[in-house]
């Protein structure tokens, strides 16, 4: 799996968009980027995947750079309890492949 | 919509003891896969099952085994624990790649905290 790179950590205002950018410049052309967050203690939880198209659901964006190496994830209008780390995971989108956690973006989201 | 059970929640255990953590994943999903998330660190793969198969292995001591079962459920044996063992455990499930060939959501459990004394 490529490697990703993410900041350490991230301040977002209440309310404000909560920009999470993620590079992974070794991303082969068959991988897909996908987002899960981690809120303290619990399960780590599915965001957003996209391959080269941005994507969009009911909690986030995905913008991924045209050359792949780079995507940034978009909360459009962080809560409270959006305070969560956040992983940045390159992978096969065929089921039954592992997911490997690189360290994440402690995002902080206050009021 | 019914999500992975993990159990026990929280276990308490003493140094060389054994322990065996379950997991139940989400209806018709054929693949599960085990987590060891350290205090203050990031989830670790130690390993997956698809269709009572082994099919991946990470980090995981060989004091640890676990297998998955006809009803799909998992479990992870633990024997002779160490301090070090102390962690958040968590099981995720998914469908595997005959079922899944352009999808792998992978869905978590809440985790077992084991602490060892």
């Amino acid at each position: 799996d490529a490697k990703t790179t993410q900041p350490t950590s991230m301040d977002c205002a209440e309310g404000r968009a909560a920009n999470l950018p993620c590079n992974h410049s070794t991303i082969s052309g068959n991988e897909y980027v996908y987002w899960y967050r981690q809120i303290h203690s619990q399960g780590p939880q599915y965001i957003i995947h996209g391959l080269k198209n941005n994507e969009t659901n009911e909690m986030a964006s995905l913008i991924i750079t045209e050359d792949r190496k780079s995507s940034t994830l978009i909360l459009p209008h962080a809560t409270l309890r959006d305070t969560a780390v956040y992983y940045c995971i390159v992978r096969l989108n065929t089921g039954g492949f592992k997911t490997i956690f690189g360290a994440g973006t402690r995002l902080f989201v206050k009021a | 919509a019914a999500g992975v059970i993990q159990s026990p929640r929280h276990l308490i255990k003493e140094k060389r003891e054994t322990a065996t953590l379950k997991c139940y994943p989400i209806p018709r999903h054929d693949t599960v896969y085990w987590y060891q998330q350290g205090p203050g660190q990031d989830p670790q793969f130690l390993i997956s099952f698809y269709e009572k198969m082994q099919s991946d292995k990470g980090s995981i001591p060989d004091r640890f085994s676990a297998q998955q079962f006809s009803d799909y459920h998992s479990e992870l044996n633990m024997s002779s624990l160490e301090l070090g063992d102390s962690a958040l455990y968590f099981c995720a499930s998914s469908l595997g790649r005959v079922r899944a060939p352009r999808y792998n959501e992978q869905f978590f459990g809440p985790g077992t905290r084991l602490t060892v004394l």
